[in-house]
């Protein structure tokens, strides 16, 4: 049972550009929420993260968004740059638990000269 | 900084052989984790610690064994290795218990099981 969902397994971007990363989840108990990015042969890189009781953080060019209702978080990178190409995860940590993250499958963001 | 440290980077092993991976952290974290990641897949966490002397499972703990007998160090040992242990290794560290406080993570140790 995948509790968290990243639906799409790769994504394609001019530079400059808006990307769009999206994750939703099925466990009512998650409250926090990361990004991580991933390039090859490295392990993942905390990029940005959000609490349950806000509804959008942002960081530079990047933003998260929650929508606690849809149980859906999107990651916006604006603008694109070639070197944000990598993988990125959605995680989720559930209430009250020793930072037990949960992964969603990634998506690979390409983002094209 | 060196942060998270792991040892070795690549590994081949027979099946049934055994070895430890390492890992250790220079942050004073109190919390350690790690993770196994499959071809496709994301991270699935193995064992985690909350401090040394305290380990516990996480949701795919079997083959695998964990010691905490410091701060720094955090070893995975696999006793009778099997192909479906092939996989990425990922150990991580974090300040606080809470997802407030991000995970660092390793470069990774990457096992081939034959």
């Amino acid at each position: 049972d995948q509790q968290v969902k990243q639906n799409s397994p790769s994504l394609s971007v001019q530079e400059g550009r808006i990307s769009i990363l999206n994750c939703d989840y099925t466990n009512s108990m998650f409250d926090y929420f990361l990004w991580y990015k991933k390039y090859p042969a490295e392990g993942p890189t905390f990029l940005i993260s959000i609490s349950s009781i806000k509804d959008k953080n942002e960081d530079g060019r990047f933003t998260v968004f929650l929508n606690k209702s849809a149980k859906h978080l999107s990651l916006h990178i604006v603008p694109s740059q070639p070197g944000d190409s990598a993988v990125y995860f959605c995680a989720a940590s559930p209430t009250g638990t020793a930072s037990k993250l949960t992964f969603g499958t990634g998506t690979r963001l390409q983002v094209m000269l | 900084n060196a942060g998270v440290t792991q040892t070795p980077k690549f590994r081949i092993l027979k099946i049934g052989q055994s070895m430890t991976l390492q890992c250790t952290q220079d942050m004073n974290h109190n919390y350690m984790y790690w993770y196994r990641q499959d071809p496709g897949m994301g991270l699935k966490l193995i064992y985690y610690s909350v401090g040394a002397g305290i380990t516990d499972k996480g949701e795919v703990p079997n083959g695998y064994n964990v010691s905490r007998s410091t701060t720094e160090d955090f070893p995975l040992r696999l006793e009778l290795a099997a192909p479906s242990q092939t996989s990425v290794y990922f150990c991580a560290s974090s300040y606080a218990p809470r997802g407030n406080t991000e995970a660092f993570f390793g470069q990774g140790t990457r096992l081939t099981v034959v």
